[in-house]
């Protein structure tokens, strides 16, 4: 069966400073992932998502992540903190195109002016 | 936001009472889904639908009852509801209903049942 954790159920950075939100996930395939960000009283929204392309993915508002296969990790970073960045982050993992999505239980990101 | 939109935003009821949620797509998908959040709790997907049809229903109590008139439109009828069903239940639509498309949430309706 596939899972996904996310390491951290809160972060909180200082505005300007890097952002690192973790994901590791268990599946006996490579699987398609995805961050989403949830806004306070919003809807969830796409940062980015990897489908066996470049393991690099950069996605929108400066986010990017890699995939790394040999630690089972799709960690999501950011180098400066904007205190529009203040969120929930769920990272989500599907085994193949024909799989259900999973969803991680969410980051919550703080960020400190 | 405008893509997927759900109707109302909020809404209090109690547990003999039957109500219903909408939710509308702009964006040509053929495919629609309810998903429940609780507090502290992963996203749990409820339905999906492919074409106006039902491919999945996870288990959920029969007082959930999902309707998907066209490719468009998703509504989730309720009735005799309890306590613990209250939560934010986002409605979401892709393409075509496969794992790797991309999900558009609307901004959820907030369930509080007394």
């Amino acid at each position: 069966a596939q899972s996904v954790t996310q390491l951290d159920s809160h972060v909180s950075v200082s505005e300007g400073t890097p952002v690192l939100l973790r994901c590791n996930y268990s599946s006996s395939y490579s699987p398609s992932l995805f961050w989403y960000v949830q806004h306070p009283n919003k809807g969830l929204q796409l940062l980015l998502k990897y489908t066996s392309a470049a393991t690099l993915v950069k996605g929108i508002n400066g986010f990017e992540a890699e995939f790394k296969k040999s630690e089972t990790s799709f960690h999501l970073t950011k180098p400066s903190a904007h205190m529009s960045d203040a969120a929930e982050y769920f990272c989500v993992v599907v085994k193949t195109s024909y799989d259900k999505v999973i969803f991680g239980p969410g980051t919550s990101l703080s960020v400190i002016p | 936001e405008t893509g997927v939109t759900q109707t109302p935003r909020h809404l209090v009821m109690g547990m003999t009472n039957k109500k219903s949620l909408k939710c509308e797509q702009h964006l040509g998908h053929n495919a629609m889904y309810w998903y429940k959040q609780s507090a502290k709790k992963p996203l749990e997907l409820m339905f999906v639908y492919n074409f106006k049809e039902q491919t999945e229903n996870n288990s959920v109590p029969s007082r959930f009852s999902p309707e998907c008139p066209n490719s468009s439109h998703l509504f989730l009828h309720l009735h005799t509801l309890q306590p613990e069903d209250s939560a934010l239940y986002l409605c979401a639509s892709s393409q075509d209903g496969l794992g790797a498309d991309t999900q558009y949430f609307g901004p959820g309706t907030r369930l509080t049942v007394l």
